[in-house]
């Protein structure tokens, strides 16, 4: 495809149960990006990786979160134990790559629904 | 910390007039900033970027100005359509020292009266 892909594009699950989210970012795209955006709100940065560089951790709320990339393609983004609080659009992005000034560009996001 | 925020929230103009969405922002080393667009159930969609060393750039029926000295951006929009409803984002980008945290702020709600 086009564009950045996330699955699922909606999900519900149980307090206290793991989630898992995916994210397809642009082909050749080196740079990828999580945020949250929980209603009405602004976009809150979770983690970012670049290349084979060590991923840019710092928004990550808690250690219950967690992301990887795989062969520099692919992410899913992680998160043990849900809680209510947790309940948003996750939403991914990618770019050409940094050290150019390059847009980001988004998927259509998971939204997260945690009961 | 460092912010990017909008002075209101929501704006509401009629087809036809310009509309204008307005942001400051607080890191005055960013050196890129960039405008999206977000409608309802969808991811923020770009609509036009601007570098430090610019003060406007142009592009269809949108403008975005920068003004560095107040730290202050811009969006301009010509002849505001209905499909221009949504909510608009600026975020500002360092671009520097290897870190890339888009800050992005709450958004303002343009909404569009036929």
């Amino acid at each position: 495809g086009a564009g950045v892909s996330q699955s699922p594009s909606n999900k519900v699950t149980e307090k206290g149960k793991d989630v898992e989210l995916r994210c397809d970012p642009i082909s050749g795209h080196t740079a990828l990006y999580w945020y949250r955006q929980s209603l009405g709100q602004g976009l809150e940065f979770l983690i970012y990786f670049q290349g084979n560089s060590a991923p840019d951790k710092s928004g990550l709320p808690s250690d219950r979160f967690s992301a990887e990339r795989t062969g520099g393609s692919v992410s899913t983004l992680t998160i043990q134990r849900t809680q209510q609080e947790d309940s948003a659009v996750y939403l991914c992005a990618s770019s050409v790559g940094t050290g150019s000034f390059s847009p980001l560009h988004f998927g259509n996001g998971t939204r997260l629904t945690v009961t | 910390g460092e912010s990017v925020g909008l002075h209101l929230p929501t704006l509401s103009v009629q087809e036809g007039d310009n509309s204008i969405i307005n942001c400051a922002y607080s890191n005055s080393a960013s050196d890129y900033f960039i405008w999206y667009k977000q409608e309802s159930g969808k991811g923020p969609q770009f609509i036009i970027d601007i570098r430090s060393n610019m003060d406007k750039r142009q592009g269809q029926r949108v403008t975005v100005l920068l003004n560095k000295t107040v730290k202050h951006l811009s969006l301009q929009i010509a002849a505001t359509q209905p499909g221009d409803s949504a909510v608009y984002f600026c975020a500002e980008n360092t671009g520097t020292s290897g870190t890339y945290k888009y800050i992005f702020g709450t958004g303002t709600r343009l909404k569009v009266l036929a």
